[in-house]
Protein backbone atom coordinates (compact mmCIF):
# COMPACT_ATOMS: atom_id res chain seq x y z
CA UNK A 1 0.00 0.00 0.00
CA UNK A 2 1.26 3.46 -1.23
CA UNK A 3 1.44 5.80 1.62
CA UNK A 4 -0.21 8.71 0.06
CA UNK A 5 -3.10 7.62 -2.57
CA UNK A 6 -4.60 10.04 -4.72
CA UNK A 7 -7.55 9.35 -7.35
CA UNK A 8 -5.65 9.84 -10.70
CA UNK A 9 -8.39 11.06 -12.23
CA UNK A 10 -8.59 12.26 -15.24
CA UNK A 11 -11.01 15.14 -14.22
CA UNK A 12 -12.90 17.54 -16.70
CA UNK A 13 -15.09 20.07 -15.38
CA UNK A 14 -16.64 23.12 -17.16
CA UNK A 15 -15.23 26.65 -16.42
CA UNK A 16 -16.68 28.57 -12.85
CA UNK A 17 -17.15 25.11 -11.10
CA UNK A 18 -15.15 24.27 -7.77
CA UNK A 19 -13.13 21.83 -8.13
CA UNK A 20 -11.87 19.16 -5.00
CA UNK A 21 -9.18 17.04 -5.40
CA UNK A 22 -8.43 14.46 -2.72
CA UNK A 23 -5.04 12.51 -0.80
CA UNK A 24 -5.47 10.39 1.93
CA UNK A 25 -2.41 8.76 3.83
CA UNK A 26 -1.71 6.33 5.82
CA UNK A 27 1.88 7.76 7.57
CA UNK A 28 0.82 8.81 10.72
CA UNK A 29 4.15 10.82 11.07
CA UNK A 30 3.22 13.41 7.86
CA UNK A 31 2.85 17.03 9.78
CA UNK A 32 3.35 19.21 6.94
CA UNK A 33 0.96 19.06 3.75
CA UNK A 34 1.67 20.71 0.49
CA UNK A 35 -0.38 20.95 -3.20
CA UNK A 36 1.65 21.46 -6.02
CA UNK A 37 0.45 22.15 -9.56
CA UNK A 38 2.14 21.15 -12.97
CA UNK A 39 2.16 21.99 -16.23
CA UNK A 40 3.18 19.66 -18.97
CA UNK A 41 6.81 19.46 -18.73
CA UNK A 42 7.24 21.71 -16.37
CA UNK A 43 8.83 21.41 -12.83
CA UNK A 44 5.95 21.54 -9.83
CA UNK A 45 5.02 24.76 -8.55
CA UNK A 46 3.60 25.37 -4.80
CA UNK A 47 0.52 26.39 -4.41
CA UNK A 48 -0.59 25.80 -0.35
CA UNK A 49 1.37 24.76 2.37
CA UNK A 50 0.12 23.96 5.74
CA UNK A 51 1.32 22.16 8.80
CA UNK A 52 -2.40 22.26 11.15
CA UNK A 53 -5.48 20.82 10.93
CA UNK A 54 -8.37 23.01 9.20
CA UNK A 55 -8.78 25.18 6.50
CA UNK A 56 -6.06 27.50 4.53
CA UNK A 57 -7.54 29.93 1.98
CA UNK A 58 -5.18 31.73 -0.91
CA UNK A 59 -7.21 33.37 -3.55
CA UNK A 60 -9.37 30.87 -5.77
CA UNK A 61 -7.42 28.05 -3.60
CA UNK A 62 -8.06 26.43 0.00
CA UNK A 63 -6.52 23.26 1.62
CA UNK A 64 -8.30 21.25 4.20
CA UNK A 65 -6.10 19.29 6.77
CA UNK A 66 -7.96 16.32 8.73
CA UNK A 67 -5.10 14.58 10.65
CA UNK A 68 -7.42 12.68 12.69
CA UNK A 69 -8.77 10.96 9.06
CA UNK A 70 -5.94 11.52 7.42
CA UNK A 71 -7.07 13.59 4.76
CA UNK A 72 -5.83 16.18 3.05
CA UNK A 73 -8.08 18.47 0.10
CA UNK A 74 -7.55 21.23 -2.51
CA UNK A 75 -10.60 23.34 -3.37
CA UNK A 76 -10.44 25.78 -6.74
CA UNK A 77 -13.19 28.03 -6.84
CA UNK A 78 -14.13 29.55 -9.68
CA UNK A 79 -11.79 27.28 -11.99
CA UNK A 80 -10.34 28.51 -15.48
CA UNK A 81 -9.05 26.82 -18.27
CA UNK A 82 -5.54 27.92 -17.29
CA UNK A 83 -6.23 25.82 -13.80
CA UNK A 84 -5.90 22.94 -16.49
CA UNK A 85 -2.73 20.61 -15.04
CA UNK A 86 -1.67 18.09 -12.82
CA UNK A 87 -2.23 18.61 -9.38
CA UNK A 88 0.09 16.93 -6.92
CA UNK A 89 -0.11 16.53 -2.63
CA UNK A 90 2.88 15.86 -0.71
CA UNK A 91 3.63 15.43 2.67
CA UNK A 92 6.48 15.18 5.01
CA UNK A 93 7.32 14.08 8.20
CA UNK A 94 9.48 16.59 11.22
CA UNK A 95 12.86 16.46 10.55
CA UNK A 96 15.45 14.28 11.18
CA UNK A 97 16.75 10.94 10.11
CA UNK A 98 14.70 9.58 7.04
CA UNK A 99 12.93 12.35 7.00
CA UNK A 100 15.22 15.12 6.08
CA UNK A 101 14.37 16.79 2.64
CA UNK A 102 11.87 14.31 1.81
CA UNK A 103 8.50 14.82 0.48
CA UNK A 104 6.19 11.93 -0.28
CA UNK A 105 3.81 12.60 -3.47
CA UNK A 106 0.66 11.33 -4.50
CA UNK A 107 0.48 10.18 -8.07
CA UNK A 108 -1.40 13.38 -9.37
CA UNK A 109 -4.36 14.28 -10.48
CA UNK A 110 -4.94 15.46 -14.09
CA UNK A 111 -7.50 18.29 -14.30
CA UNK A 112 -8.93 19.58 -17.30
CA UNK A 113 -11.48 22.85 -17.12
CA UNK A 114 -13.07 23.34 -20.13
CA UNK A 115 -14.00 26.71 -21.65
CA UNK B 1 14.60 36.47 -6.40
CA UNK B 2 15.59 34.11 -9.09
CA UNK B 3 14.37 30.04 -8.61
CA UNK B 4 15.09 26.90 -8.61
CA UNK B 5 17.85 26.14 -12.17
CA UNK B 6 18.52 23.26 -13.99
CA UNK B 7 21.00 22.45 -16.35
CA UNK B 8 20.74 21.16 -19.02
CA UNK B 9 17.12 20.78 -19.63
CA UNK B 10 17.46 18.12 -22.04
CA UNK B 11 19.68 14.82 -22.32
CA UNK B 12 20.29 12.08 -24.71
CA UNK B 13 22.60 9.35 -23.68
CA UNK B 14 22.60 5.70 -24.69
CA UNK B 15 22.74 3.12 -21.93
CA UNK B 16 26.14 2.38 -20.50
CA UNK B 17 26.93 5.69 -20.50
CA UNK B 18 27.07 8.04 -17.64
CA UNK B 19 25.49 11.50 -17.18
CA UNK B 20 25.71 14.52 -14.80
CA UNK B 21 23.05 17.15 -13.97
CA UNK B 22 23.28 20.48 -12.15
CA UNK B 23 20.86 22.17 -9.85
CA UNK B 24 21.38 25.98 -8.54
CA UNK B 25 18.96 26.34 -5.47
CA UNK B 26 17.33 29.72 -4.93
CA UNK B 27 19.76 32.35 -3.37
CA UNK B 28 20.31 31.85 0.64
CA UNK B 29 18.48 27.93 0.27
CA UNK B 30 20.74 25.41 1.62
CA UNK B 31 18.72 22.22 1.33
CA UNK B 32 18.45 20.57 -1.99
CA UNK B 33 16.78 17.39 -2.82
CA UNK B 34 16.72 15.56 -5.80
CA UNK B 35 13.67 13.36 -6.94
CA UNK B 36 12.83 11.04 -10.23
CA UNK B 37 9.60 11.43 -12.05
CA UNK B 38 8.29 8.68 -14.03
CA UNK B 39 4.72 8.38 -15.74
CA UNK B 40 4.81 4.81 -13.54
CA UNK B 41 5.92 5.41 -10.48
CA UNK B 42 5.45 9.25 -10.29
CA UNK B 43 7.73 11.53 -7.97
CA UNK B 44 10.28 9.85 -5.94
CA UNK B 45 12.98 11.45 -3.86
CA UNK B 46 16.19 10.07 -4.67
CA UNK B 47 18.47 12.08 -1.98
CA UNK B 48 19.17 15.61 -0.05
CA UNK B 49 22.22 17.68 0.82
CA UNK B 50 22.18 20.51 2.88
CA UNK B 51 25.55 21.89 3.63
CA UNK B 52 27.45 20.11 1.18
CA UNK B 53 26.70 16.83 3.26
CA UNK B 54 23.93 13.91 1.90
CA UNK B 55 21.34 13.62 4.90
CA UNK B 56 19.18 11.51 3.34
CA UNK B 57 18.87 9.15 0.50
CA UNK B 58 16.10 7.42 -0.88
CA UNK B 59 15.40 4.02 -2.40
CA UNK B 60 17.74 4.23 -5.39
CA UNK B 61 20.78 1.72 -6.81
CA UNK B 62 24.26 3.24 -5.82
CA UNK B 63 24.47 4.48 -9.29
CA UNK B 64 22.74 7.59 -8.46
CA UNK B 65 24.76 9.81 -6.52
CA UNK B 66 24.97 13.23 -5.73
CA UNK B 67 27.36 15.88 -3.83
CA UNK B 68 26.77 19.53 -2.72
CA UNK B 69 29.23 22.32 -3.31
CA UNK B 70 29.89 25.15 -0.57
CA UNK B 71 27.86 27.74 -2.70
CA UNK B 72 24.61 25.19 -2.20
CA UNK B 73 24.80 24.40 -6.03
CA UNK B 74 24.39 20.33 -6.33
CA UNK B 75 25.15 18.14 -8.50
CA UNK B 76 23.74 14.47 -9.64
CA UNK B 77 25.08 11.41 -11.49
CA UNK B 78 23.70 8.45 -12.93
CA UNK B 79 26.47 5.90 -14.40
CA UNK B 80 26.25 2.92 -16.37
CA UNK B 81 22.58 4.17 -17.74
CA UNK B 82 20.05 2.10 -18.09
CA UNK B 83 16.61 2.00 -20.42
CA UNK B 84 14.94 2.91 -17.11
CA UNK B 85 16.78 5.81 -15.78
CA UNK B 86 14.63 7.62 -18.81
CA UNK B 87 12.42 10.08 -16.56
CA UNK B 88 12.25 13.76 -15.81
CA UNK B 89 15.17 14.65 -12.81
CA UNK B 90 13.56 17.22 -10.49
CA UNK B 91 15.76 19.44 -7.91
CA UNK B 92 13.87 21.48 -5.25
CA UNK B 93 15.36 23.28 -2.48
CA UNK B 94 13.80 24.82 0.67
CA UNK B 95 15.42 26.63 3.64
CA UNK B 96 13.46 24.23 6.35
CA UNK B 97 12.96 21.15 4.31
CA UNK B 98 9.01 21.07 4.02
CA UNK B 99 8.19 23.99 1.99
CA UNK B 100 10.68 23.43 -1.24
CA UNK B 101 10.56 24.97 -4.56
CA UNK B 102 11.27 23.30 -7.72
CA UNK B 103 13.23 23.98 -11.04
CA UNK B 104 11.84 22.93 -13.99
CA UNK B 105 13.89 19.90 -14.17
CA UNK B 106 15.73 17.65 -16.99
CA UNK B 107 14.42 15.87 -18.99
CA UNK B 108 16.91 12.65 -19.59
CA UNK B 109 16.52 10.08 -22.63
CA UNK B 110 18.56 6.53 -22.65
CA UNK B 111 18.47 4.85 -25.90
Amino acid sequence: QKEVEQDPGPLSVPEGAIVSLNCTYSNSAFQYFMWYRQYSRKGPELLMYTYSSGNKEDGRFTAQVDKSSKYISLFIRDSQPSDSATYLCAMSAFSGGTSYGKLTFGQGTILTVHP
Amino acid sequence: KAGVTQTPRYLIKTRGQQVTLSCSPISGHRSVSWYQQTPGQGLQFLFEYFSETQRNKGNFPGRFSGRQFSNSRSEMNVSTLELGDSALYLCASTVQGHEQFFGPGTRLTVL
